[in-house]
């Protein structure tokens, strides 16, 4: 069961980049990061997810170490609807779905 | 395809009613997903479904809660004698699971359930 670790709260300004750590210790090796957005009163958004290295999509990267005991979000040039909680969710998709725990996410505040 | 639904979006029931909620997936989506959240936390993993078998229940899913996916479709999650314990936002979601790999959720709005 992978624990995972986030800060609570991040704030920014606007066009700037933001990295969003995630800290998972005991990540197993058939562990996936997945990484999603919600926005008040709606579901959860997937927004990148990878296994090792670097994925990019078209608006974020995820950057995983070679140990992968964690991962950081980045988010190029925020915007005011940037302003989000964020999770890191940390697993195996294809095992128990009980063992993948959302956290409290990171609350992400973009200012003007 | 519009992604996931759920109906209703908001539900104000009296405390020791009976409610259910219904959840339609993605169409190709074989798996369904049910979670729970209350304000300030992440989701909570309730119960999933393949196809029509539901494989697994998490602990915090009392005998009140009932979930069903008769046609491997849409699937509903009933709560008896609600407690106002209950009140939260009651997500669903679906995946394809290929078994090729790993793959996302794709959530839908939820049904905010209110116990008074």
């Amino acid at each position: 069961l992978a624990k995972t670790t986030q800060p609570i709260s991040m704030d920014s300004y606007e066009g700037q980049e933001v990295n969003i750590t995630c800290s998972h210790n005991n990540i197993a090796t058939n562990d996936y990061i997945t990484w999603y957005q919600q926005f008040p009163s709606q579901g959860p958004r997937f927004i990148i997810q990878g296994y090792k290295t670097k994925v990019t999509n078209e608006v974020a990267s995820l950057f995983i170490p070679a140990d992968r005991k964690s991962s950081t979000l980045s988010l190029p040039r925020v915007s005011l609807s940037d302003t989000a909680v964020y999770y890191c969710l940390v697993g195996d998709f294809g095992g128990s779905q009980g063992n993948l725990i959302f956290g409290k996410g990171t609350k992400l505040s973009v200012k003007p | 395809d519009t992604g996931v639904s759920q109906d209703p979006r908001h539900k104000i029931t009296k405390r020791g009613q009976n409610v259910t909620f219904r959840c339609d997936p993605i169409s190709e989506h074989n798996r369904l997903y049910w979670y729970r959240q209350t304000l300030g936390q992440g989701p909570e993993f309730l119960t999933y479904f393949q196809n029509e078998a539901q494989l697994e229940k998490s602990r915090l899913l009392s005998d009140r809660f009932s979930a069903e996916r008769p046609k491997g479709s849409f699937s509903t999650l009933e709560i008896q004698r609600t407690e106002q314990g209950d009140s939260a936002m009651y997500l669903c979601a679906s995946s394809l699971a290929s078994g090729a790999g790993n793959y996302g959720y794709t959530f839908g709005s939820g049904t905010r359930l209110t116990v008074v």
